[in-house]
Order: structure tokens, then C-alpha cells, then sequence
């Protein structure tokens, strides 16, 4: 069993439409919670992270992070074409140096 | 500036070649990353260096070797590569490796991507 699992996907909605992205992981040590973003050939980008338990907004992106059930989810609303790219998780112990990606999603949003 | 550069962004190389990705930040970070991404794949750590020291090797090859000149500069000195070494080589930096109290966002470059003939 991998320590982060993510849906490869790939997924496509209509431009508007409300995004869920989700990853599960195995170790409980995991503290912080990333979701990345990399466009076709570009390296990743950080969109948002959670330290521990609970919810984040940063306008049209919310991270949830439930440890309880050790799952995270990143919501995109009124998605955009332009948020069309790779959604990546990942995760660190804290005082560790490593992350852990997930697989990776990949996402297409048509106009 | 809050940017990673790496170069070159394209490298095609022959197995008995020798070359080197070259990776550059100027944001004051004392820790750097290479990381090497297979298509579809997610990043896989290879190298992380805090404060000019080498602090992991996650069992990377020896046709691998990392350098670091000094705290803006990383290397990634390639020889007698195999074609399954094809791929995008990322380099990263954050401000520290690891912080007990704090998070330190690791800030990617675009790459540099890699392929062995």
C-alpha cells in the first residue's frame, strides 16, 4: 500500500462546475498537507497548505484536511479553463526534510 | 526574486556522455532539492542538501552526483546515463530543510528535461 493515494483520473468537467480533488494516506505522522499545481512541462506550484486538521480558503480553492479519516480534499469552484493541469498532494512529518506526493490528477476544465 | 532557474531546459545525451543541470536561486534559501519526475509520475526525491551539506541521498545511483558550490547554486553532474534515466529533473529550494515550528514551502524550477539515447 502506497503512504498517499490519489485517483490518477484523468477528469473533465465543464467550465463552472465545482472541482473535488482527494487524496487518502496511511501514516498518521503526517502533519502538513500541500496541494500543487503543475501545468503541461512546467515545474510544480504550491496552491495551499494546511498544518494539521481543518479547512483553508484562498479564494475559488478550499483545503480540507480530516486526519480522523486521513483525508484531504481540495475544492476549485467556478472553475476556469486556465485551472486545467496536474493536481498533485503531498505531505511532510513536521521537522522532517522528504515529502510525499501523491499520484497526481489530472484535470481538464472545457469551455 | 522568488524564482528557481535551471539549466539548460532540454539535455539529450548519449550513455557514454558527461553533462551537468545546473540549478540557481537567489531567494536566501539554505536548502535545496533535486527531484526526478517520470511522465504521469509524481516528483521522487533524489538529493537534498541543507546548508551546503549533503543531508539525504535516497539511494540514487552513483552515475548521479550532486554538488553544491555554495548556498544559491546546485549541480547535478550526469554520467553513463541509461535511456530509463529519461525524464524531467526538478530542482527545489526552501529556507530550511526542516524547521521544527514552521512549514517551509519548497519552491520549484521548471525543469530540465532529460533524454538519454
Amino acid at each position: 500500500q502506497k503512504e498517499v493515494e490519489q485517483d490518477p483520473g484523468p477528469l473533465s468537467v465543464p467550465e463552472g462546475a465545482i472541482v473535488s480533488l482527494n487524496c487518502t494516506y496511511s501514516n498518521s505522522a503526517f502533519q502538513y498537507f500541500m496541494w500543487y499545481r503543475q501545468y503541461s512541462r512546467k515545474g510544480p506550484e504550491l496552491l495551499m497548505y494546511t498544518y494539521s486538521s481543518g479547512n483553508k480558503e484562498d479564494g475559488r480553492f478550499t483545503a480540507q484536511v480530516d486526519k480522523s479519516s486521513k483525508y484531504i480534499s481540495l475544492f476549485i469552484r467556478d472553475s476556469q479553463p486556465s485551472d486545467s493541469a496536474t493536481y498533485l498532494c503531498a505531505m511532510k512529518i513536521q521537522g522532517a526534510q522528504k515529502l510525499v506526493f501523491g499520484q497526481g490528477t489530472r484535470l481538464t476544465i472545457n469551455p | 526574486d522568488t524564482e528557481v532557474t535551471q539549466t539548460p531546459k532540454h539535455l539529450v545525451m548519449g550513455m557514454t556522455n558527461k553533462k551537468s543541470l545546473k540549478c540557481e536561486q537567489h531567494m536566501g534559501h539554505r536548502a535545496m532539492y533535486w527531484y526526478k519526475q517520470k511522465a504521469k509520475k509524481p516528483p521522487e526525491l533524489m538529493f537534498v542538501y541543507s546548508y551546503e551539506k549533503l543531508s539525504i541521498n535516497e539511494s540514487v545511483p552513483s552515475r548521479f552526483s550532486p554538488e553544491c558550490p555554495n548556498s544559491s547554486l546546485l549541480n547535478l553532474h550526469l554520467h553513463a546515463l541509461q535511456p530509463e534515466d529519461s525524464a524531467l529533473y526538478l530542482c527545489a529550494s526552501s529556507q530550511e530543510a526542516s524547521q521544527a515550528s514552521n512549514y517551509n514551502e519548497q519552491f520549484f524550477g521548471p525543469g530540465t528535461r532529460l533524454t538519454v539515447l
